[in-house]
C-alpha cells in the first residue's frame, strides 16, 4: 500500500484481470482523493470517496473509504491496457488545507 | 474543462542561475500549488498560495520562492539553481469545492535539469 515515504510501488497484471490497489494512513481523514497520472502529464483526479460514502463506483473504478481501519482502496474491474498509468491517492492534513499525496502505484496492463 | 498552462514545459540551467517556472490558469481558482515529482517518488508540496499577493511554505520551501502576482498567474522561482532540484515541477490550481473536497487540476509540468 501507498502513503508517507513508501517507494512507488510497481503493479503488473493481464489485460482482463482485476486489481486494487491500497492506501493507509495514519491519522483521521474525511475524505480521499484517488488521481492517475499518465505519463508525461499530470495527475488528474479520477475519484474522491467521503467517509460517509464508504464505497464509490465510477465506470469500472470502484473506491472504499474506511475510517476505522484509516485505510481506501482503488479496484479496477477488468483492467484495459489504456489503464496503465501511476495511481496516487491523496488527502488532506487536518491543519493544513493543502492536499497530500501517497508515493503512488505504478500499474501496467500487458495485452 | 479547467485548463493549467506551464511554461517552459522544458528547462536546462546552468548551477548558481536563477531559473523562473511560470503557471496560468483559467479557472479563477483561488488556490494554487507548486510541487515537485522525482523519478519513484510521489508529489511533493513547494508553495501554495490563497489568492493574488499570498504564498505559504509547502514541505519543502528550501531554495524556493514563489510569486502570486494576480489570479491566474503564479510562479515557482529559483534563485540559486542547484543539481539537487532537478526535478519535474508541476503546478496546479483548486477547486470547485473547499477544504476536503478541492480537487486540484494539474499542468502537464515542466521538466527541468540543472547541470
Amino acid at each position: 500500500s501507498q502513503w508517507g515515504e513508501e517507494n512507488l510501488q510497481a503493479l503488473s497484471i493481464q489485460e482482463g484481470e482485476d486489481v486494487t490497489m491500497n492506501c493507509s494512513y495514519k491519522t483521521y481523514t474525511t475524505v480521499v482523493h484517488w488521481y492517475r497520472q499518465d505519463s508525461g502529464r499530470g495527475p488528474a483526479l479520477i475519484i474522491l470517496i467521503r467517509s460517509n460514502e464508504r464505497e464509490k463506483r465510477s465506470g469500472r473504478l470502484r473506491a472504499t473509504l474506511d475510517t476505522s481501519s484509516q485505510s481506501s482502496s482503488l479496484s479496477i474491474t477488468a483492467a484495459q491496457c489504456e489503464d496503465t498509468a501511476v495511481y496516487f491517492c491523496a488527502r488532506k492534513m487536518s491543519n493544513y488545507n493543502v492536499l497530500y499525496f501517497g508515493s503512488g502505484t505504478k500499474l501496467t496492463v500487458e495485452p | 474543462e479547467a485548463a493549467v498552462t506551464q511554461s517552459p514545459r522544458n528547462k536546462v540551467a546552468v548551477t548558481g542561475g536563477k531559473v523562473t517556472l511560470s503557471c496560468n490558469q483559467t479557472n479563477n481558482h483561488n488556490n494554487m500549488y507548486w510541487y515537485r515529482q522525482d523519478t519513484g517518488h510521489g508529489l511533493r508540496l513547494i508553495h501554495y498560495s490563497y489568492g493574488a499577493g499570498s504564498t505559504e511554505k509547502g514541505d519543502i520551501p528550501d531554495g524556493y520562492k514563489a510569486s502570486r502576482p494576480s489570479q491566474e498567474n503564479f510562479s515557482l522561482i529559483l534563485e540559486l539553481a542547484t543539481p539537487s532540484q532537478t526535478s519535474v515541477y508541476f503546478c496546479a490550481s483548486g477547486g470547485p469545492g473547499q477544504g476536503a473536497n478541492e480537487r486540484l487540476f494539474f499542468g502537464h509540468g515542466t521538466k527541468l535539469s540543472v547541470l
